[in-house]
């Protein structure tokens, strides 16, 4: 089946960039998208980007997908302590319903 | 749009005792889904509705759990009886026109 892989933990100082990567198995994996959980919430859409497009940039957020390697990264950059958070990186097949989720990355920005 | 609504936002409840969780979907979406929250396992998706037919319910753990969509606008998951393993956050989610999901706040269960 679909795997999606993230590391657990990355500590940033505030101000600086974060690079979140996500790897994932499937080949026909259309749609990517990354997700935002702070404490106590749910997850929130932050972006998604399609996999016919290598980059996609939204504000401080820019999304590379290197569609050959199968990778998959979200950076933020300035990055503020209101990012602190869970970030998960989730796939979906050409004709599916359901996602599937990595395992998250928890976000600490240092001030 | 007021976004996925889920209700109660916290259930605290003893072992044996039926729960009901809740979920409005965003109107005009067509696919909703249930997810499971804990720190051991992570997000686990439960079961998913299309158009209020339930489609995959694979992942649901046990015949305690049961789901239902009885029109577009509504669902509910239902744990009879309940166990302490069962504590977790529920969430609820519903599908946009290119396939994203949109999360509710989620239901914290607490099963003592």
């Amino acid at each position: 089946g679909e795997d999606v892989e993230q590391s657990l933990f990355l500590s940033v100082r505030e101000g600086d960039s974060s690079v979140i990567n996500c790897t994932y198995t499937d080949s026909s994996s259309t749609y990517l998208y990354w997700y935002k959980q702070e404490p106590g919430a749910g997850l929130q859409l932050l972006t998604y980007i399609f996999s016919n497009m290598d980059m996609k940039q939204d504000q401080r957020l820019t999304v590379l997908l290197n569609k050959k390697d199968k990778h998959l990264s979200l950076r933020i950059a300035d990055t503020q302590t209101g990012d602190s958070a869970i970030y998960f990186c989730a796939e979906r097949s050409t004709g599916a319903n359901n996602l599937f989720f990595g395992t998250g990355t928890r976000l600490t920005v240092i001030p | 749009d007021a976004g996925v609504i889920q209700s109660p936002r916290h259930e605290v409840t003893e072992m044996g005792q039926e729960v009901t969780l809740r979920c409005k979907p965003i109107s005009g979406h067509n696919s909703l889904f249930w997810y499971r929250q804990t720190m051991m396992r992570g997000l686990e998706l439960l079961i998913y509705f299309n158009n209020n037919v339930p489609i995959d319910d694979s992942g649901m753990p046990e015949d305690r759990f049961s789901a239902k969509m009885p029109n577009a606008s509504f669902s509910t998951l239902k744990i009879q009886p309940s166990e302490p393993r069962d504590s977790a956050v529920y969430f609820c989610a519903s599908r946009g026109p290119s396939g994203e999901q949109y999360f509710g706040p989620g239901t914290r269960l607490t099963v003592t």
